[in-house]
C-alpha cells in the first residue's frame, strides 16, 4: 500500500462548480499535512496546510480526518487558472523533515 | 518569500557523461536540503537529504555513488549525477530547509529537467 495515496484523475470540470478531492495515508502516526499544487513542469507550490480543526483560505477548504487518515481539499467557485495537479503530502513522523507525496490529482477546469 | 534556484533548468547530455545540478538558497541559511526526482506522471521521489557540512542520507533504492551530494555551505547544495543513462531521465527538484526556520516549511527550487541521450 502507497503511504499517500490519492485518485489521479483527472477530474474535468466545469467553470464555477465545487469540486473536491481525497488523500488518505498509512501512517498514524503522521504529524503533518499539506496539500501542494504542481502546473505542468513547474516545481510544486505550497497551496494549505491542513490542521486538525479544518481550515479555509477563500475558495479553498481543507479538512483532516485523524481516525480515518484522510485529507480532502475542497475548491469552490473553480476557476480556469485552478487547472493544475494537486498533490497531497504528509510530514512523516515527528523528528524528521521529509515529505512524502502523493501521486497527484489532475484538475482541468473548462470554459 | 524565501527563494530557491537550480541551475541548470534544462540539460541534454549523451549517456556515460556526469551532470552536476546546483540548488541555492538565495536569501536565506539553509540547514537542509532535500533532493526529489519526479518521473512523467509520477509523484515527487524523496532522493536523498542533505545537511550542511556532513554526509547526506539517503533513501532506500537510490545508489549514493551514482548520485553524489555535496553541501558544503548553508546556501548551496549540489546533485552530480555521475555516468548518466537514459532511465536517469527525470524532473529533478531540490528543496531547503531554512535555519531556524519554521519545523514544516521546505521551499521548492523551480526543477531541473534531464534527458540523457
Amino acid at each position: 500500500r502507497k503511504e499517500v495515496e490519492q485518485d489521479p484523475g483527472p477530474f474535468n470540470v466545469p467553470e464555477g462548480a465545487t469540486v473536491a478531492f481525497n488523500c488518505t495515508y498509512s501512517n498514524s502516526a503522521s504529524q503533518s499535512f499539506f496539500w501542494y499544487r504542481q502546473d505542468c513542469r513547474k516545481e510544486p507550490k505550497l497551496l494549505m496546510s491542513v490542521y486538525s480543526s479544518g481550515n479555509e483560505d477563500g475558495r479553498f477548504t481543507a479538512q483532516l480526518n485523524r481516525a480515518s487518515q484522510y485529507i480532502s481539499l475542497l475548491i469552490r467557485d473553480s476557476k480556469l487558472s485552478d487547472s493544475a495537479t494537486y498533490l497531497c503530502v504528509v510530514k512523516a513522523t515527528s523528528g524528521t523533515y521529509k515529505y512524502i507525496f502523493g501521486t497527484g490529482t489532475r484538475l482541468k477546469v473548462l470554459a | 518569500g524565501a527563494v530557491v534556484s537550480q541551475h541548470p533548468s534544462r540539460v541534454i547530455c549523451k549517456s556515460g557523461t556526469s551532470v552536476k545540478i546546483e540548488c541555492r538558497s538565495l536569501d536565506f541559511q539553509a540547514t537542509t536540503m532535500f533532493w526529489y526526482r519526479q518521473f512523467p506522471k509520477q509523484s515527487l521521489m524523496l532522493m536523498a537529504t542533505s545537511n550542511e557540512g556532513s554526509k547526506a542520507t539517503y533513501e532506500q533504492g537510490v545508489e549514493k555513488d551514482k548520485f553524489l551530494i555535496n553541501h558544503a555551505s548553508l546556501t548551496l547544495s549540489t546533485l552530480t549525477v555521475t555516468s548518466a543513462h537514459p532511465e536517469d531521465s527525470s524532473f529533478y527538484i531540490c528543496s531547503a530547509r531554512e535555519w531556524g526556520g519554521s519545523y514544516n516549511e521546505q521551499f521548492f527550487g523551480p526543477g531541473t529537467r534531464l534527458t540523457v541521450l
